[in-house]
């Protein structure tokens, strides 16, 4: 089993839509969970960095943690075309010590 | 604050020949990563330092690939003989201290690496 699972996509979606982005992870140790965007031929830059469960809201984006499920879930609210990219979750895993990416999903918000 | 720099861009070879990427981190970052990226999925860690020293590379296929920190700046990755799957994006990364120490990684843009 895989430490970190995420839905492939592709996700197209109209301007100004609600999307959730969601990843489940394996062991119920981790604690640390990390959202990354990355842009076409663009090296991944951190959207959000959530800690044990709850939510953690900032600006648009909501990162979610629900560890009785092993469930994390990332939330754009009022989308924009330039939200199109590629959101990979992340997990620290390893005793803390290394950072761990699902396979990403590809976002793409149309006009 | 200057961004994670690596070199080349792209890099096309032939398979069985050699290659090399170079780093350079954020200054001041204790930490740097090599990760890499195939096509459709996420980064893989291959080796990652801390200061000069190895802290996981257990993922690195050592009998084609191999990194240096010299000094504990700079970095290189090797691949010597490369096979048609190394093609990929390889990624480097740095942070200021180890993850668990609420420290984000910050990446460079990638080189971009095809075996034909």
């Amino acid at each position: 089993q895989k430490e970190v699972e995420q839905d492939p996509g592709p996700l197209s979606v109209p301007e100004g839509a609600i999307v959730s982005l969601n990843c489940t992870y394996s062991n119920s140790a981790f604690q640390y969970f990390m959202w990354y965007r990355q842009y076409s031929r663009k090296g991944p830059e951190l959207l959000m960095y959530t800690y044990s469960s709850g939510n953690k809201e900032d600006g648009r984006f909501t990162a979610q943690v629900d560890k009785s499920s092993k469930y994390i879930s990332l939330f754009i609210r009022d989308s924009q075309p330039s939200d199109s990219a590629t959101y990979l979750c992340a997990i620290l895993t390893g005793g803390g010590n290394k950072l761990t990416f699902g396979t990403g999903t590809q976002l793409k918000v149309e006009l | 604050e200057a961004g994670v720099a690596q070199s080349p861009r792209y890099k096309i070879i032939e398979k069985r020949q050699s290659v090399a990427f170079w780093c350079n981190p954020i200054s001041g970052h204790a930490t740097l990563y090599w990760y890499q990226q195939i096509l459709g999925q996420g980064p893989k860690l291959l080796i990652q330092f801390q200061n000069n020293g190895v802290v996981d590379d257990s993922q690195l296929p050592k009998d084609r690939f191999s990194a240096e920190r010299l000094k504990g700046v700079d970095s290189t990755l090797k691949i010597q003989p490369a096979k048609l799957e190394d093609s990929a994006v390889y990624l480097c990364a740095s942070s200021r201290f180890l993850p668990q120490n609420n420290s984000p990684l910050h990446f460079g843009n990638g080189t971009r690496l095809t075996v034909t």
